[in-house]
């Protein structure tokens, strides 16, 4: 069965240091988001991607984060200069067509730890 | 904004058992509500999903309603298994994807 799958699965850095989650979504699918889950707290929406391009965002998708399809196949998430608070739970998910309204199928995730 | 709280925050049943849990939101305005089931420290894994015009969903044990108007979703899982402990999730997607804080679900052998 088709999933997503996220690397890396856990990544530890440096605050102020830049990092690149990435993403390989379900193949046919259109539509891509971002999510973020701090440790004991709710899964809260970063940012979703259609059509080459951010359909939505919220509060917390400021200027720091950025989010690419560079190829065919791969979704990343950009932090450009971490914070002790990045610290979290990042899942990708995708869904099919039907303006996003279909399924979303969640990756595994990565742990990034910001020290 | 929409908000979405779930009841219980936690429950703890022996095997055998069928259970309810609630989800509600603030805002109707929804085009669907999703529940998922996550394992400690791992990912999510729909379980249902329901479109604003349907009333409910089954799968397997698992049945998922929604009263739209009244912004409550319940998701009934029949015969519980030791297997079933997780925290489940409900989602609401309207303007973008609202989780809510989840049950955390313990099914005693």
């Amino acid at each position: 069965e088709p999933e997503v799958t996220q690397t890396p699965s856990h990544q530890v850095t440096q605050m102020g240091q830049e990092v690149i989650l990435r993403c390989v979504p379900i193949s046919n699918h259109l539509y891509f988001y971002w999510y973020r889950q701090i440790l004991g707290q709710k899964v809260e929406f970063l940012v979703s991607f259609y059509n080459n391009e951010i359909s939505e965002k919220s509060e917390i998708f400021d200027d720091q984060f950025s989010v690419e399809r560079p190829d065919g196949s791969n979704f990343t998430l950009k932090i450009r200069s971490t914070k002790l608070e990045d610290s979290a739970m990042y899942f990708c998910a995708s869904s099919g067509g039907s303006g996003g309204q279909e399924t979303q199928y969640f990756g595994p995730g990565t742990r990034l730890l910001v020290l | 904004k929409q908000e979405v709280t779930q009841i219980p925050a936690a429950l703890s049943v022996p095997e055998g058992e069928n259970l309810v849990l609630n989800c509600s939101f603030t805002d109707s305005a929804i085009y669907n509500l999703q529940w998922f089931r996550q394992d400690p420290g791992k990912g999510l894994t729909s379980l249902l999903l329901i479109q604003s015009s349907q009333r409910e969903q089954t799968s397997g044990r698992l049945n998922a309603s929604l009263d739209k108007s009244s912004g409550r979703s319940t998701l009934y899982i029949a015969a519980s298994q030791p297997g079933d402990s997780a925290t489940y999730l409900c989602a609401v997607n309207g303007q973008n994807f609202v989780f809510g804080p989840g049950t955390r679900l313990s099914v005693l052998p």
